[in-house]
């Protein structure tokens, strides 16, 4: 089945640094891409839909300039968080849409990065 | 008025019990309707799409009421591998911009 890949799975970073977080879609092609962050014990919320070869569409409240979204080709996302601080610390998951099963499976998840800033 | 409403839980259920979910949802004219589970510290994993007629998998059972805005998740004989948050998910304008509850918590008990 469709598989979607992100990575890294854990990532340590001190204050003031950037983190890049990759997502790939392995067995198809997404043009679209979602980015979510989930704080402890909180729903997933969704920070940006990432559209290939154009600019990522960021809901309300997230900082498009802190959270960069490239999605640069039909199997790849990336999320570079900028300047992270530690508030910035949570479990970041993207997913893609394989429309060949979207009856079935709407969405295929990543395994989601889980960020901490020291 | 949340657009996806879940009781948060946590609901501690007996294994072999049967346990029920409700979800309401705000935006009418909502498309589409999913259960998706998610253990703790990963990534959400579909359980079953909810389809205007109601859907069994197994134990699994899921509902639309498109006039009271809710869908209801049933499971029967509750297994302990059963225990995860579940979260309520809705497609509203046919997108794939899903929109999650906040998750309903179960454990269930040997």
């Amino acid at each position: 089945g469709a598989v979607v890949s992100q990575h890294p799975s854990w990532v340590i970073c001190k204050s003031g640094t950037s983190v890049k977080i990759e997502c790939r879609s392995l067995d198809f092609q997404a043009t679209t891409m979602f980015w979510y962050r989930q704080f402890p014990k909180q729903s997933l919320m969704l920070m940006a839909t990432s559209n290939e070869g154009s600019k990522a569409t960021y809901e309300q409240g997230v900082e498009k300039d802190k959270f960069l979204i490239n999605h640069a080709s039909l199997t790849l996302s990336t999320l570079t968080v900028t300047s992270a601080h530690p508030e910035d610390s949570s479990f970041y998951i993207c997913s893609a849409f394989d429309r060949v099963s979207a009856y079935n499976s709407p969405l295929h998840f990543g395994n989601g990065t889980r960020l901490t800033v020291t | 008025r949340k657009e996806v409403e879940q009781d948060p839980g946590p609901f501690n259920v007996p294994e072999g019990a049967t346990v029920a979910f409700n979800c309401t949802y705000s935006n009418s004219a909502s498309q589409s309707f999913f259960w998706y589970r998610q253990d703790c510290r990963k990534e959400p994993k579909l359980l079953m799409s909810v389809y205007s007629s109601g859907n069994e998998d197994g134990r699994f059972t899921a509902q639309l009421n498109r006039a009271s805005q809710y869908i209801s998740l049933l499971i029967r004989d509750s297994k302990l591998s059963d225990s995860a948050t579940y979260l309520c998910v809705v497609d509203h304008f046919g997108n794939e911009k899903l929109t999650f509850g906040t998750g309903t918590r179960l454990t269930i008990i040997p």
